[in-house]
């Protein structure tokens, strides 16, 4: 049983596309996460949804958004792709947020190339 | 504004020794600290977590301490085997506030 899913496991597109990850999880958590792990291996958090309410969000551009249809989904879209795009997007799901300190469990990941 | 910092990029140590690895913070007050595995191409694996007011967790093999004032965590693998080959990251958080996660340091268990 996969706790975390995401899909696509690779993505690779061309610069000024459009294109979406999906996330799943099935432990029936309350809060999900993007993150963007880069060429240098730091995991950045981008945004985090409880309940499908919008929670976090950090400094990333606005062609990046956030999609939660349900508490058990949360899907990111991103428009006109850029180079700089290019790294593993990793989806992740806590039991609560309030309670922050609860266990993240991450998917596979997303492995984005952009050219 | 907040760093956090893992002693090395990469550490061998001999099989069946201990592995310490270090995670500083400066400018953050954090309420726990968390330490995560990451094994190439998957997404990082939870493995333990100690709060501001303890001093030490243990797990199996795996011991965590946190020292607020040096401003400081290790993380000990006692015993270790080559399947312990791994990045281990560490992550700071605090109440009603995001996880921020250290580079990661890639641990090598030379059999």
């Amino acid at each position: 049983d996969t706790a975390v899913s995401q899909t696509p496991k690779y993505l690779v597109t061309q610069m000024g596309n459009d294109k979406s990850i999906k996330c799943e999880q099935n432990l029936g958590h309350d809060t999900m996460y993007w993150y963007k792990q880069d060429s240098k291996k730091f995991l950045k958090i981008m945004f985090s949804y409880n309940n499908k309410e919008l929670i976090i969000n950090e400094t990333v551009p606005n062609r990046f958004s956030p999609k939660s249809p349900d508490k058990a989904h949360l899907n990111l879209h991103i428009n006109s792709l850029e180079l700089g795009d290019s790294a593993v997007y990793f989806c992740a799901s806590s039991q609560d947020l309030r309670a922050i300190s609860y266990e993240q469990y991450f998917g596979p990941g997303t492995r984005l190339t952009v050219t | 504004s907040q760093k956090i910092e893992q002693n090395s990029e990469a550490l061998n140590i001999q099989e069946g020794k201990t592995a310490t690895l270090t995670c500083n913070y400066t400018n953050y007050s954090p309420a726990y600290l968390q330490w995560y595995r990451q094994d190439p191409g998957r997404g990082p694996v939870f493995l333990l977590l100690i709060r501001e007011n303890e001093k030490e967790k243990r797990k199996e093999r795996l011991k965590v301490t946190f020292d607020t004032t040096l401003k400081q965590s290790l993380f000990h693998i006692t015993a270790s085997q080559p399947a312990d080959s791994a990045t281990y990251l560490c992550a700071l958080g605090h109440r009603d506030d995001k996880i921020i996660f250290g580079k990661g340091t890639r641990l090598h268990i030379l059999p």
